[in-house]
């Protein structure tokens, strides 16, 4: 399996531009997280669906963050419109939940994310 | 509220020294444990991971933890580090029911001196 897929590696925007972060999870996981980390906040948990359904979204920022997860293999983080203060690396991680207790995430090489 | 604590923000060792890295957590159900590792400009990955049974885990690298239940600790330990394990490290809890999401500590930054 390739992992956890996560595109683009980086981005460069400018304040007020749309951004769209995109994710494909590990084929067969049924929880999809989305997790933000800066050098001030270190690692938050921004949203996460368990089988497609968002459960928990009480750490997205704020209305300019949402997230959609179509279907098992894909998942989208928007931040519309965006700030420099967005600047962060955003990292996706898909985990087996729902397979006996063991739900290890797996993690992707993130999104590299600056807002000018 | 559930929280995971790791008292050590920085740490500065050189080659072959021992390495001990403490996490504690809060939450009073039963739970998963985690510890991963970012090496600089990387993604998180896993080191080792606590279920049940053996509360001495194992992991790569020569890293292993305890898990003291009594005192809802889940330290990592390396008995000689080398440069290479210079990296950020991050202990994690998970329920075992429920949201299953993790409580992440703040991380610990290991500075290992050639």
């Amino acid at each position: 399996d390739a992992g956890v897929i996560q595109s683009p590696r980086h981005e460069v925007t400018e304040m007020g531009q749309e951004v769209t972060l995109r994710c494909k999870p590990i084929s067969g996981h049924n929880s999809l997280f989305w997790y933000r980390q800066t050098m001030m906040r270190g690692l938050e948990l921004l949203i996460y669906f368990n089988n497609n359904v968002p459960i928990d979204d009480s750490g997205m920022p704020e209305d300019r963050f949402s997230a959609k997860m179509p279907n098992a293999s894909f998942s989208t983080l928007k931040i519309q419109p965006s700030e420099p203060r967005d600047s962060a690396v955003y990292f996706c991680a898909s985990s087996p939940r729902g397979q006996g207790l063991y739900n290890e995430q797996f993690f992707g090489p993130g999104t590299r994310l600056t807002v000018l | 509220a559930q929280s995971v604590s790791q008292h050590n923000h920085h740490v500065i060792l050189s080659e072959a020294a021992s390495l001990e890295l403490g996490c504690n957590y809060s939450y009073g159900g039963t739970v998963n444990l985690f510890w991963y590792v970012q090496y600089p400009g990387q993604h998180l990955q896993l080191l080792l991971k606590y279920f049940s049974g053996d509360p001495l885990v194992k992991g790569i690298k020569g890293f292993e933890a305890e898990f003291i239940k009594s005192k809802f600790s889940f330290n990592l330990r390396k008995p000689s580090v080398q440069w290479s394990d210079t990296a950020e490290y991050f202990c994690a809890v998970s329920p075992t029911s429920g949201t299953y999401k993790y409580i992440f500590g703040t991380g610990t930054r290991l500075k290992v001196l050639a």
